[in-house]
């Protein structure tokens, strides 16, 4: 199985600065056939289902605000928040579709400082 | 707008099978584009795939829990189950369906509509 690690496991941002959230996975999710990573990022929110948010590790699912980027390759990766808004606050999760089984990462709750 | 719904007991006893469906509104199932997958979260825990489908009846599980699972798929019905059987208190957590963009074979993808959740609570 491909392990997904995060890190940090929680933290705090004030309103408006930039938040970081990284993904490491026990191997490379880079698919060379076609130069791309299978790598996707999620925000649920208490008491909802998770939200997609990022997939290929950097397009950006139609909707979210361009304020959520992400970035990496081949086995770390980022998920950035350019200016957290109080709406943010929740629990980000990655995940790889290179290989089955699927795995997500732990999570990583965002709050407010 | 695509809207998936889980139903399901709520409550099964240790031992038993559970059972739930999920039915999918706005949209197809029978989609060559698509996989239809179900996800649990035990309470304050982190995301776990149990398998996929595809609307043709090819199944795909986590070796995890491929010995208790099955997963079925009712395409005039516009839905699809899932049934694990010998459940423990292991199995309590909120089932989520969705559907995953297919990415490559053997179940492959990412989720890009979900269902709300059901709880499950494996209890006598």
């Amino acid at each position: 199985d491909i392990v997904m690690t995060q890190s940090p496991d929680s933290l705090a941002v004030s309103l408006g600065e930039r938040a970081t959230v990284n993904c490491k996975s026990s191997q490379s999710v880079l698919y060379s056939t076609d130069n791309r990573n299978y790598l996707a990022w999620y925000q649920q929110k208490a008491g909802q289902p998770p939200k997609l948010l990022i997939y290929w590790a950097s397009t950006r699912e139609s909707g979210v605000p361009d304020r959520f980027s992400g970035s990496g390759s081949g086995t770390d990766f980022t998920l950035t928040i350019s200016s957290l808004q109080a709406e943010d606050v929740a629990i980000y999760y990655c995940q790889q579709y290179f290989g089955t089984p699927l795995t997500f990462g732990q999570g990583t709750k965002v709050e407010v400082k | 707008q695509l809207q998936l719904q889980e139903s399901g007991p709520g409550l099964v006893k240790p031992s038993e099978t559970l059972s739930l469906t999920c039915t999918v509104s706005g949209g197809s199932i029978s989609s060559n584009n698509y996989y239809w997958g179900w996800i649990r979260q035990p309470p304050g825990k982190g995301l776990e795939w149990i398998g996929s489908i595809y609307y043709s009846g090819s199944t795909y599980y986590s070796p995890s829990l491929k010995s208790r699972v099955i997963i079925s798929i009712d395409t005039a019905k516009n839905q699809f189950s899932l049934k694990v059987t010998s459940v423990t208190a292991a199995d309590t957590a909120v089932y989520y369906c969705a559907r995953l963009v297919l990415t490559g074979d053997r179940g492959r993808g990412f989720c890009d509509y979900w269902g709300r959740g059901t709880l499950l609570t494996v209890s006598s």
